[in-house]
């Protein structure tokens, strides 16, 4: 069974707060994504790793940075945290194999930034 | 990126089908996924269909696809309570490598 473990799932953060949020996975997957989800706006990619110290912007990156040093780990990293940044964060991972995209999710990490 | 579109609610009666659908953008697609996340949780894969086939069942759970609409449904049979949950259907996007596009979910709520 793919495995995807996030490091927390509650934070609770003051604004201006450097936060990471850590994601590893045990199945040796080439890809790893970080999602926000916030109600009725579903999943939004915030960015995106194809091979370790490779990353692709997602749909909404501002504020955000990530840093993949090895295969297994895909860590996000909000710089000065913001309100606005509250948020429930879902990392998942797939194998890069064309025409095989399933993505499997950790348990994801609640954001409370006051 | 393109819109994935999905009602954002449904209500069922325990033993009822419930039918979710999703209308998805990109007709060349190679897959189509449904997820289900149950609450304070991530998502699981529930299944997912080829995009040449036009119907797959898995027990309760039966998936039509309509390529020419570009509609995708998800049935379930028999509903349950551990069934309430949101709900997701996703798209591939061709030559992305890895990227999924997905909706906004709907919450299923499934009364005694």
């Amino acid at each position: 069974d793919v495995k995807v473990t996030q490091s927390s799932r509650y934070l609770v953060k003051r604004t201006g707060e450097k936060v990471f949020l850590e994601c590893v996975q045990d199945m040796d997957h080439e890809n790893m994504f970080w999602y926000r989800q916030d109600p009725g706006l579903g999943l939004r990619l915030i960015y995106f790793s194809y091979d370790v110290k490779m990353k692709e912007k997602g749909d909404i990156p501002e504020g955000y940075s990530v840093s993949r040093e090895k295969k297994e780990r895909f860590s996000l990293i909000l710089e000065s945290a913001s309100t606005n940044q509250t948020s429930m964060y879902l990392c998942a991972s797939s194998p890069r194999r064309r025409g095989t995209e399933t993505q499997y999710f950790g348990p994801g990490t609640r954001l409370l930034v006051l | 990126g393109e819109d994935v579109e999905q009602s954002l609610f449904l209500s069922v009666r325990e033993g009822d089908s419930s039918v979710i659908n999703c209308t998805y953008t990109d007709s060349s697609s190679t897959y189509l996924y449904w997820y289900k996340q149950e609450p304070g949780a991530g998502l699981q894969l529930l299944t997912y269909i080829f995009s040449n086939m036009d119907m797959k069942q898995d027990q309760r759970l039966t998936v039509l696809l309509n390529k020419k609409d570009k509609h995708l449904s998800l049935r379930i049979a028999d509903t349950q309570t551990g069934d309430s949950a949101i709900y997701f259907c996703a798209e591939s996007i061709t030559d992305s490598w890895g990227k999924l596009q997905f909706g906004a979910g709907t919450q299923v709520v499934v009364t005694p």
